[in-house]
């Protein structure tokens, strides 16, 4: 059984550029959520995908946007870079949207460095 | 609306002293209950969950946690730390909303000293 895999690793871009970061969910998982996590905080909740469409979204503008695709991968896409979207952005993935009874499977996460 | 704290962002144990890491939730209904762990650099990965079955959990890696109704509390504890405890400790709440979605803590970050 594989894990929640993301790409790349690491990124550095310029305020104002594009960025997208991929996620491959877990085998048998069909819901991705997203989280951004910021240097010494939590993990806060960016939204979730199920069946290739977002079910869920937290506090997060527009500029923040996602895709589910057939085999459950997933992207997340930022326009416009702040220099405060710099942080780790996790995905995590469960099935059937249960990941708040039986947890979720995390990825190592993408260090996104806006300069 | 579910909220997680913890107390102490930061807290040092001696390797082999007891390790409690403290956990308050906030629910206007029973809660599901989660602590993560983060290594550094690493995603984090499920301890142990409280899911409304018995109050004390195990997890992984001689961890526990008791689940207290009338404190509002899910205290992380192990009794004999190690030097590979040392990480980054999250603790986290379902959130009772239409769609799937987990709340988590600020965190606490545990060192072992030698």
């Amino acid at each position: 059984e594989t894990g929640v895999t993301q790409s790349p690793t690491h990124l550095i871009k310029t305020r104002g550029q594009q960025v997208t970061l991929r996620c491959s969910s877990q085998s048998g998982h069909n819901t991705v959520s997203w989280y951004q996590q910021a240097l010494g905080q939590g993990p806060q909740f960016i939204f979730q995908y199920y069946r290739e469409e977002e079910n869920g979204r937290g506090n997060f503008p527009p500029r923040f946007s996602g895709l589910q695709f057939p085999n459950y991968s997933s992207e997340l896409n930022v326009n416009a870079l702040e220099l405060d979207d710099s942080a780790l952005y996790l995905c995590a993935s469960s099935s059937d949207g249960q990941g708040s009874l039986y947890g979720y499977t995390f990825g190592s996460g993408t260090r996104l460095t806006v300069v | 609306a579910q909220s997680v704290t913890q107390l102490g962002s930061h807290v040092s144990v001696s390797e082999g002293a007891l390790v409690l890491l403290r956990c308050n939730y906030s629910s206007s209904v029973p809660p599901y209950l989660f602590w993560y762990v983060q290594y550094p650099n690493q995603g984090l990965q499920l301890l142990l969950k409280y899911t409304s079955a018995a109050t004390l959990v195990k997890g992984i890696n001689g961890f526990e946690a008791e689940f207290k109704k009338s404190e509002t509390s899910f205290h992380l504890t192990k009794p004999s730390a190690h030097m590979s405890d040392a990480a980054e400790y999250f603790c986290a709440v379902s959130a009772k909303t239409s769609y799937d979605k987990v709340i988590f803590g600020p965190g606490t970050s545990l060192s072992v000293i030698p």
